[in-house]
């Protein structure tokens, strides 16, 4: 099936640091790419989405400055973290879909942000 | 956004059939069913998905209610490694929404040797 890859799995950072996160898709074209926050013993909460090219749509709630999105190309999306607290930490998940009709979701394995 | 519920938790033991329930009373025409799992730490994956008909594939089955109203996913022998969180999801196959996956509480399944 086909593969997303996300990088870093985990990183620990200081408060007040930008962290990034890399999404790719590895054997497909993703017109989509979503971003999902996951907090201990929750669902995943969707926090934008993003087509190629375009500027991201931001979930209601969800700070577009602060949560940076690019989706450069067709294969890679990424997250920044801009200016971290320790209640950003959490389960960050990226997933990718080749195009509407196409009707599976891929996901990353996710990256597990540690503010400090 | 139509949703759905689920129950909180199952359980099953291992190599025994096991049946989810989804019900989505207020699903409309336009909307797929889908099912997805995560397993502690990971994404998601995909499992299986349907419109009206009963799917099956190498992972499960989909029963899906004359109505539409409720759905069963179907393990048809348990391993360990199915122990996981299944996710019953309903999306929009028109894009309406932007075709977006919400994910709900989902069932958290466990599986005893």
């Amino acid at each position: 099936g086909a593969v997303v890859s996300q990088h870093p799995s985990r990183v620990i950072c200081k408060s007040g640091t930008s962290v990034k996160i890399e999404c790719r898709s590895l054997d497909f074209q993703a017109t989509t790419m979503f971003w999902y926050r996951q907090f201990p013993k929750q669902s995943l909460m969707l926090m934008a989405t993003s087509n190629e090219g375009s500027k991201a749509t931001y979930e209601q709630g969800v700070e577009k400055d602060k949560f940076l999105i690019n989706h450069a190309s067709l294969t890679l999306s990424t997250l920044t973290v801009t200016s971290a607290h320790p209640e950003d930490s959490s389960f960050y998940i990226c997933s990718a879909r080749e195009t509407l009709a196409k009707n599976i979701q891929y996901f990353g394995a996710g990256t597990r942000l540690s503010v400090l | 956004d139509a949703k759905t519920t689920q129950p909180n938790s199952m359980e099953s033991n291992e190599e025994e059939p096991v049946h989810l329930p989804c019900n989505h009373s207020t699903i409309s025409g336009t909307d797929y069913i889908h099912w997805y799992r995560q397993l502690p730490s990971q994404g998601p994956e995909y499992v299986i998905h349907g419109l009206t008909s009963n799917v099956n594939n190498r992972m499960a089955s989909l029963a899906i209610a004359e109505d539409r109203k409720s759905s069963t996913l179907i393990l048809h022998r348990a391993t360990l490694r199915d122990a996981a969180v299944y996710y019953c999801i309903l999306r929009d196959r028109l894009g309406n929404q932007g075709g977006k996956l919400i994910f709900g509480q989902g069932t958290e399944l466990s599986v005893k040797p």
